[in-house]
This record gives structure tokens, C-alpha cells and sequence, in this order.
């Protein structure tokens, strides 16, 4: 148990779906992240939430869509993704210091 | 820019034997560093970290990691490698006020 939960575990999305993601954090943190883990590829920074504000957005397609409601959820809304967007997607926040992350998403575009 | 370079993507080690993996960074300040643990299909935890302080850092499972500045340099070590310690090791760098920037990962492998 890390603090910080992410559902679904695995997603199997067509391309003309739209679906979305959930991270919850419980550790009273104030930055929340999402992050892309390809096969084969370091880990991509996506979007940046500070005080509930973007203050970072990597150049990710529009087809993804970060929200956060609140300093404990994360949301990443997806639509009309591409095959190549399957990955493990994570969820990570932190106050100080070290991030902790949640279990990932396995999403699976078909 | 901020940089991590692990240096081997694939370290294999027998059970008992030393465990080594490398990391370096740039940085034009002393920064935050990391290392985290990944096994398969599941997210990162957190093995140790060094802010300030003490250049030798302990961590779980038996792990430690020492910052040299002089060689920019962040290894993660154990004394004796367990089967269980087989898993993707990420080295991490966290400059003043941004988000974390991941190394590109080391895959350790423990044969028996």
C-alpha cells in the first residue's frame, strides 16, 4: 500500500472510445503526476499538477486530457487514442523530496 | 538541462554476489536523487533517496546508494544479491521545484 491508488489496473480501449483514468492519493501530498511507461522507453513525463494547477504539460497529444478536481484525485481522460498510446500509464504525487506512485494503469489500444 | 544516465540497461548477478548498478547525473545545483524499484506490472517504490546530509544513504532491502559529488555519481549497492531482488531499478533526479527525471532503467537479474 503505497498511498496512492489508481483504477482501473487494465483498460482495453478501442480507438473511438473514450474512457478516463483515476488517481487517488491519501498522503495529504500537493503535486500529482501522470506518467507514460512504454516498452522499451524511459518513462515520459505527461502533465503536472501543483496545487491543483497544471504547471507542466510535456507537449502530450490532445487526445489526453488531465483534470484535478481536488488536491487528492487525478483524472486522465482519454479519446480517439492510436495503438501506439498503449503503455502503462502511472500516477504519482509528492510533497518534498521523493514521489510515490501508484500500481499503474495497463492500457490496451485496440 | 537535467540528465540521469544509468550505465548498463542489463546487470546479471549470481545469488550471494555483489550488486553494482551505476548512475550518474548532471546538474548545475546538488540535487535531489532517487532510486526506485520497478517488478513487472507494477509501479515504482521508493529503495532510498539522498536530500541532504549524509552522503551514504540506506534504503529498504538491504540497499544503499552513495553521492559523490566529485564524480557526479549516485550507485545503488547490496552486499548479497537474493533471488527476490530481480527487478527494473530506475535512478532519479529531482531538480528544485519540477518533477522527477528518470534514468532510462537497469534490469537486474539474480540466477540461483
Amino acid at each position: 500500500e503505497t498511498g496512492v491508488t489508481q483504477t482501473p489496473r487494465h483498460l482495453v480501449m478501442g480507438m473511438t472510445n473514450k474512457k478516463s483514468l483515476k488517481c487517488e492519493q491519501h498522503l495529504g501530498h500537493n503535486a500529482m503526476y501522470w506518467y507514460k511507461q512504454s516498452a522499451k522507453k524511459p518513462l515520459e513525463l505527461m502533465f503536472v499538477y501543483s496545487l491543483e494547477e497544471r504547471v507542466e504539460n510535456n507537449s502530450v497529444p490532445s487526445r489526453f486530457s488531465p483534470e484535478c478536481p481536488n488536491s487528492s484525485h487525478l483524472f486522465l481522460h482519454l479519446h480517439t487514442l492510436q495503438p501506439e498510446d498503449s503503455a502503462l500509464y502511472l500516477c504519482a504525487s509528492s510533497q518534498e523530496g521523493a514521489a510515490f506512485f501508484g500500481q499503474g494503469t495497463r492500457l490496451t489500444v485496440v | 538541462a537535467q540528465s540521469v544516465t544509468q550505465l548498463g540497461s542489463h546487470v546479471s548477478v549470481s545469488e550471494g554476489a555483489l550488486v553494482l548498478l551505476r548512475c550518474n547525473y548532471s546538474s548545475s545545483v546538488p540535487p535531489y536523487l532517487f532510486w526506485y524499484v520497478q517488478y513487472p506490472n507494477q509501479g515504482l517504490q521508493l529503495l532510498l533517496k539522498y536530500t541532504t546530509g549524509a552522503t551514504l544513504v540506506k534504503g529498504i532491502n538491504g540497499f544503499e546508494a552513495e553521492f559523490k559529488k566529485s564524480e557526479t555519481s549516485f550507485h545503488l549497492t547490496k552486499p548479497s544479491a537474493h533471488m527476490s531482488d530481480a527487478a527494473e531499478y530506475f535512478c532519479a533526479v529531482r531538480p528544485a521545484g519540477t518533477a522527477l527525471i528518470f534514468g532510462k532503467g537497469t534490469t537486474l537479474s539474480v540466477s540461483s
